[in-house]
């Protein structure tokens, strides 16, 4: 079955950077576009970010769009999220989510990654 | 891209039907007929409840509806049960790969 393993979280000061990686098994990973959710106690969940299965697409929400950046390599089966100026109101639990063929919904989760911004 | 606008809470006892509300604009939820709704227990991965406004996937049950009406989609639970007590978010497609969720309501069994 599908699997999404997340690392790379952690504490980080305002400012700073941050690369989560997502490991994907359990499907054909090059066949599928997959995004960015996060989920905090004070702001619920937000769509962060989307790449095409091949890379050649991306989009952002406005909150993250210039200071974060989705990339993947598909030799690996690995997605990533690099995050650059971080402000406190980016901590939060950071999830991969598989995009399903029929489109427009998510289903497959990973556990996700804490990314805590604090000084 | 701001949330989608739901109520902090609902409650009902159990047996009774509660309905959540999850209000966006005419570039997300009246555009398209791509609303989703999540459940969320703590610590738990989120959960897919209904997908396409108003598609249930294999194994969620018959209790749980959704529906839409202009820019405001609508998840019902019928018949409410104890483990039915959860947070939970609706989603709605916004255009190019993007999506907007909703700001969450607590679900509470009396």
């Amino acid at each position: 079955q599908v699997q999404l393993v997340e690392s790379g979280g952690g504490v980080v000061q305002p400012g700073g950077s941050l690369r989560l990686s997502c490991g994907a098994s359990g499907f054909t990973f090059n066949t599928y576009g997959m995004h960015w959710v996060r989920h905090s106690p004070g702001k619920g969940l937000e769509w962060v970010a989307f790449i095409r299965y091949d890379g050649t697409d991306t989009d952002y929400a406005d909150s993250v769009r210039g200071r974060f950046t989705v990339s993947r390599d598909n030799s690996k089966h690995t997605l990533y999220l690099q995050m650059s100026s971080l402000r406190t109101e980016d901590t939060a639990v950071y999830s991969c989510v598989k995009d399903p063929s029929s489109g427009y919904f998510f289903d497959s989760w990973g556990q996700g990654t804490l990314v805590t911004v604090s000084s | 891209q701001s949330a989608l606008t739901q109520p902090r809470s609902v409650s009902g006892s159990p047996g009774q039907s509660v309905t959540i509300s999850c209000t966006g604009t005419s570039s997300d939820v009246g555009g398209y007929n791509y609303v989703s709704w999540y459940q969320l227990h703590p610590g738990k991965v989120p959960k897919l409840m209904i997908y396409h406004v108003s598609e249930r996937p294999s194994g969620v049950p018959d209790r749980f509806s959704g529906s839409k009406s202009g820019n405001t989609a609508s998840l019902t639970i019928s018949g409410l049960q104890a483990e039915d007590e959860a947070d939970y978010y609706c989603c709605s497609y916004a255009g190019r790969y993007s999506y907007v969720f909703g700001t969450g309501t607590k679900v509470t069994v009396l």
